[in-house]
């Protein structure tokens, strides 16, 4: 069964750190490009970043309101995908998936459940 | 950045009733060498993941129901559902994957009359 299950998310204060995580299930993780999207609390979607695997290394790209601050990373050994996120805002309070990109129609065809993040003193 | 547009904000229609959603994109998605246009339409429920629907614009993902209809091409897109059910209430939200960032519409939320 094709999944994605994330964890990490949680409480945190403005200014410090937190890790999520993306564990892959039933597909080959390696092959495909993989996305962070995030939704605020009652908002839309937000593309996050997006990493991606070609044999000779990964590129990533961020969306402008996280970049210098998050970073994507994947560990194709694990089947999993992170989020590194740092210098965390309050306005980066929101559900934070995972998805997989389809790659030759760059659809997001799988996503997970999602992990909430609340940024608050 | 490509700007994604989607009207209306919300919708409301009767059971058995057409809903129609339009998407507008800042800039042509349509990829000359594929004639392929980078557009794909999700539908998210309350607490779920967004589901993807369509892509390729007008290309039904597997196990879609065949009432979820796709059209357009270049820079105006329309999502049908063509006899909406009480399982099809949701938000709605349009996505151009040509250039990165990829980006959303801000979605349309869709309920029963």
């Amino acid at each position: 069964q094709v999944q994605l299950v994330e964890s990490g998310g949680g409480v945190v204060q403005p200014g410090r750190s937190l890790r999520l995580s993306c564990v892959a299930s039933g597909f080959s993780f390696s092959s495909y490009p993989l996305h962070w999207v995030r939704q605020a609390p009652g908002k839309g979607l937000e593309w996050v970043a997006l990493i991606s695997f070609d044999g000779h290394g990964t590129k990533s790209y961020y969306a402008g309101s996280v970049k210098g601050r998050f970073t994507i990373s994947r560990d194709n050994s694990r089947s999993t995908l992170y989020l590194q996120m740092s210098s965390l805002r309050v306005e980066d309070t929101a559900v934070y998936f995972c998805a997989r990109d389809r790659a030759y129609d760059d659809a997001f065809d799988v996503w997970g459940q999602g992990t909430r993040v609340t940024v608050s003193s | 950045d490509i700007v994604m547009t989607q009207s209306p904000d919300s919708l409301a229609v009767s059971l058995g009733e057409r809903a129609t959603i339009n998407c507008k994109s800042s800039q042509s998605v349509l990829h000359s060498s594929s004639n392929k246009n980078y557009l794909a339409w999700y539908q998210q429920k309350p607490g779920q993941p967004p589901k993807l629907l369509i892509y390729w614009a007008s290309t039904r993902e597997s196990g879609v129901p065949d009432r979820f209809s796709g059209s357009g091409s270049g820079t105006d897109f329309t999502l049908t559902i063509s006899s909406l059910q009480a399982d099809d209430v949701a938000v709605y939200y349009c996505q151009q994957s040509f250039n990165t960032p990829p980006t959303f519409g801000q979605g349309t939320k869709v309920e029963i009359k």
